[in-house]
């Protein structure tokens, strides 16, 4: 079975732009979790999908945004980005209907450069 | 907000046992308590999960009091492959039930 995938891998954007990160989750997870990573803060959760729908989201401005389709993929935009926006994004997805109750499988994540 | 905390590095040896405490003391009410391995440049990996008392699989214990205010993550006999990051992952009450994750333990286990 495919692992979570995540494109691409890495990106370089500049301050006011902005950008869409994609995810893939294992064949037949329907829940979707991202995270962003970054040495100051650690792991932050972003938001969680499961069948389309936004179900939880963490404390991050507006800026942040999401959406999952009908196949499972999902995935997140971040407008007018910021210097604080580069980080490691990581996607997750689980086989349960609730993340913190199922292993939840990661993507290697896609490296975002904010110059 | 309550804040999920773990110790920021611990050293080991090759064959010890290695025990890592964090604590969650807002923890929500029906939510699990999960573990991740993370090494550089990859997506943190599932170690073990579990709810109240002992769980333990082929790689690790997790210990988990009455109160389910901390766990402890153990791992057996680590070798050299283990040096790796270790996080907490449970349901923060304060944060209205987000996952919240550990600040991370930077485990590195020598020769």
């Amino acid at each position: 079975k495919a692992g979570v995938t995540q494109t691409p891998r890495y990106l370089i954007k500049t301050r006011g732009q902005q950008v869409t990160l994609s995810c893939s989750p294992i064949s037949g997870h329907r829940s979707v979790s991202w995270y962003q990573q970054t040495p100051g803060q650690g792991l932050q959760f972003l938001f969680e999908y499961f069948s389309e729908t936004q179900r939880n989201k963490g404390n991050f401005p507006g800026r942040f945004s999401g959406r999952q389709f009908s196949n499972s993929r999902s995935e997140m935009n971040v407008s007018t980005l910021e210097l604080g926006d580069s980080a490691l994004y990581l996607c997750a997805s689980s086989s349960g209907t609730t993340p913190s109750y199922n292993e939840q499988f990661f993507g290697p994540g896609t490296r975002l450069t904010v110059l | 907000l309550a804040k999920t905390t773990q110790p920021i590095s611990m050293d080991s040896y090759e064959g010890q046992e290695v025990n890592i405490t964090c604590s969650h003391n807002n923890i929500a009410t029906n939510d699990y308590i999960t573990w991740y391995q993370q090494f550089p440049s990859q997506g943190p990996r599932f170690i073990i999960q579990g709810y109240k008392t002992k769980v333990t699989n082929e790689v690790a214990s997790l210990f988990i009091p009455a109160d389910r205010k901390s766990s402890t993550l153990s791992l057996p006999r680590v070798s050299l492959s283990d040096t790796a990051v270790y996080y907490c992952l449970v349901g923060d009450k304060a944060a209205g039930n987000k996952l919240t994750f550990g600040g991370g333990t930077r485990v590195l286990v020598k020769p």
